[in-house]
């Protein structure tokens, strides 16, 4: 079955700098685009990143670009998004997501998310 | 950058009855050179990450119920629940997944009438 497990998130002031994580078991990793996606409280959802099977493309939302990263980690089938000089407007549920078995890059397993709150 | 709108934004349905959301896209989404449709549309339910429904704007995912129906090409597509079920209640997001940034539509609630 396949698994994604967020961590990391938390109450960051702003300026601050977090960085997420997602555990991933149930298939084999260093086989799949990843994403990232999150979701401010009551709007809508916003892709944020994502990242190859290899770790050597990734892409970002102009709203993050230059401020956050996407990595992974295939051995320890982890997935990262370091998050800097956040904002109020970062505030929300980020989901890891990874790619539909046979749907190009849309996104057939998610996470439960993580909750990042950037406040003073 | 792709543009997705949704429309409505909200909508209510007698249980039994169809229910159809539209989604449109800035510019199209269709990929001449394998004529697939780069669109899926997703379900989320309260306190619930979205679940993808269909893909390729047509294509249903394993164990999606088949009152589930995407259409549509290139840029007008919807997504079309025959016999609305309760627990079918959910805002439903359409993704463009063309083109990086990945965009979705705004989503449509959709409640019982």
């Amino acid at each position: 079955e396949v698994q994604l497990v967020e961590s990391g998130g938390g109450l960051v002031q702003p300026g601050g700098s977090l960085r997420l994580s997602c555990a991933a078991s149930g298939f084999t990793f260093s086989n799949y685009w990843m994403h990232w996606v999150r979701q401010a409280p009551g709007k809508g959802l916003v892709w944020v990143s994502h990242i190859s099977s290899d770790g050597t493309t990734t892409n970002y939302a102009d709203s993050v670009k230059g401020r956050f990263t996407i990595s992974r980690d295939n051995a320890k089938n982890t997935l990262y998004l370091q998050m800097n000089s956040l904002r109020a407007e970062d505030t929300g549920v980020y989901y890891c997501a990874r790619v539909a078995m046979h749907g190009g890059n849309s996104l057939g397993y998610w996470g439960q998310g993580t909750l990042v709150t950037v406040s003073s | 950058d792709i543009v997705m709108t949704q429309s409505p934004d909200s909508l209510a349905v007698s249980l039994g009855e169809r229910a159809t959301i539209n989604c449109k896209s800035s510019q199209s989404v269709l990929y001449s050179s394998n004529n697939k449709n780069y669109l899926a549309w997703y379900q989320q339910k309260p306190g619930q990450p979205p679940k993808l429904l269909i893909y390729w704007a047509s294509t249903r995912e394993s164990g999606v119920p088949d009152r589930f129906s995407g259409g549509g090409s290139g840029t007008d597509f919807t997504l079309t629940i025959s016999s609305l079920q309760a627990e079918d209640v959910a805002v439903y997001y359409c993704q463009q997944y063309y083109n990086t940034p990945y965009s979705f539509g705004q989503g449509t609630k959709l409640e019982i009438k």
